[in-house]
């Protein structure tokens, strides 16, 4: 089955420590991207790449990083510098150059104690 | 410019009526209008989409109405279901940039 793997669902951590969150795709997407998802704040845009090895920051950035090491994978670090982290993290993809529908993962639920 | 605004925050339709939501926007590079539907706990998930060629598409009983001039578009859901209860986004996309979300609606279908 193609399609977008996040884990884990749901994520406890400490205030104070890093934490990666993992996204998997298999749909050959150039283009994959992070977004933070708030009650009533919609879909913001952490960052976002499209092609391996560049990425650009999207309209939150601060206090988070990424990689794109390889075409598949696009994991997400919130890092202690991140004041507000606790929220519900969704990764997507698109095929190349970005244009026209995202496919979105299940999306992993960040609680920072 | 880059926003997408998004109304009503939430709507209640009764089972059997039209649900519709709004969008607006400002920036007439966007050539690009999906609507995503979201369940609670999973990702959103593409329903319909149009670009600004048209002014309406109809997959099922969900309807886009585009108004270029005015820079609107809206999502029409027909015969609304309790099954139809969930959050929707509208976005726009210029060019091979990301998607820009509206805030986005949640609907309930009430028997």
């Amino acid at each position: 089955d193609g399609g977008i793997t996040q884990s884990p669902k749901y994520l406890f951590r400490k205030e104070g420590q890093n934490v990666t969150l993992s996204c998997e795709q298999n749909l050959n997407h150039d283009a994959m991207y992070w977004y933070r998802q708030d009650p009533g704040q919609g879909l913001r845009l952490i960052y976002y790449s499209q092609i391996v090895n560049d990425f650009q920051k999207g309209d939150i950035a601060e206090g988070y990083s990424v990689s794109r090491e390889k075409k598949e994978s696009f994991p997400l670090t919130v890092t202690s510098a991140q004041k507000n982290p606790t929220a519900f993290y969704l990764c997507a993809s698109s095929k190349s150059g970005g244009r026209g529908e995202q496919f979105f993962g299940p999306g992993t639920r960040l609680t920072v104690l | 410019q880059q926003q997408v605004k998004q109304s009503p925050q939430s709507l209640i339709v009764q089972k059997g009526g039209i649900s519709i939501i709004n969008c607006a926007y400002e920036n007439t590079a966007f050539d690009y209008f999906p609507w995503y539907q979201q369940f609670p706990g999973k990702g959103p998930a593409l329903l319909i989409a149009i670009r600004p060629d048209v002014s309406e598409k109809k997959e099922g009983r969900f309807t886009i109405s585009f108004n270029k001039s005015a820079k609107q578009f809206s999502l029409h859901i027909m015969d609304s279901q309790p099954g139809d209860s969930a959050t929707y986004f509208c976005a726009a996309q210029p060019g091979n940039t990301p998607l820009v979300f509206g805030k986005g609606t949640r609907l309930s279908v009430i028997a």
